[in-house]
């Protein structure tokens, strides 16, 4: 069964760093496409970075320069490595598995159910 | 800046048929059918209920039906259930180095 599960979320500081960990099960997370996407309260999804089976990555403007996305082999686990917080960083953030269709992968079929960052003074 | 535009709410009857629909701006979006639509009920995990503009994903049920034409994608809930009341998220393709987007979501409610 395919699971993710994702853990770091807490009260920081603005200006401060935190790292987010999304551990998989049933399935290897380096042979496919893993993302980061966030919710701020009383918003809709924002997407926040993906990083590809080759390695490639990708980040929005918002967090470009601030976020770093990472995966561990051998834990299987995705990290979102996020620096210079502000308040607008405040949101859950899901790990999603990207799904292949037609050569493409830029759907999510597998969720985990988030974990809150909120970032106040 | 491309977007994705979405009602903020549709509402329906039980056992009615409702469209949500996704407005987009962006000339990738018209030209490529990498739309997907998400329910999401809120503190749970977005559920994929549609890609590839009109691809449903295996368990996820019948009722749900999606289609585009020109810049404006949509989804189709038929035989409306209480259950079915959720936010429901369009996403598309956004650029090579933006990946994707979505929309503001729109918040069903099953009167």
């Amino acid at each position: 069964e395919v699971q993710l599960v994702e853990s770091g979320g807490g009260l920081v500081q603005p200006g401060e760093s935190l790292r987010l960990s999304c551990a998989a099960s049933g399935f290897i997370v380096s042979n496919n496409f893993m993302s980061w996407v966030r919710q701020a309260p009383g918003k809709g999804l924002e997407w926040v970075s993906v990083i590809y089976r080759d390695g490639t990555i990708y980040y929005a403007d918002s967090v470009r320069g601030r976020f770093t996305i990472s995966r561990d082999h051998s834990k299987n686990t995705v990290y979102l490595e996020m620096n210079n917080l502000t308040d607008d960083d405040t949101a859950v953030y899901h790990c999603a598995r990207g799904l292949t269709s037609s050569g493409y992968t830029y759907y999510f079929d597998y969720w985990g159910q988030g974990t809150l960052v909120t970032v106040s003074s | 800046q491309s977007a994705l535009t979405q009602p903020a709410s549709v509402s329906g009857s039980p056992g009615q048929s409702i469209t949500i629909s996704c407005t987009g701006t962006s000339s990738d979006f018209e030209i490529y059918n990498l739309v997907s639509w998400y329910q999401h009920y809120p503190g749970k995990a977005p559920k994929l209920v549609i890609y590839e503009v009109n691809k449903r994903p295996s368990g996820v049920s019948d009722r749900f039906s999606g289609s585009k034409s020109g810049n404006t994608a949509s989804l189709t809930i038929s035989g409306l259930q209480a259950e079915d009341e959720a936010d429901y998220y369009c996403c598309s393709y956004a650029g090579s180095t933006t990946y994707v987007m979505f929309g503001g979501g729109t918040k069903l409610t099953a009167l």
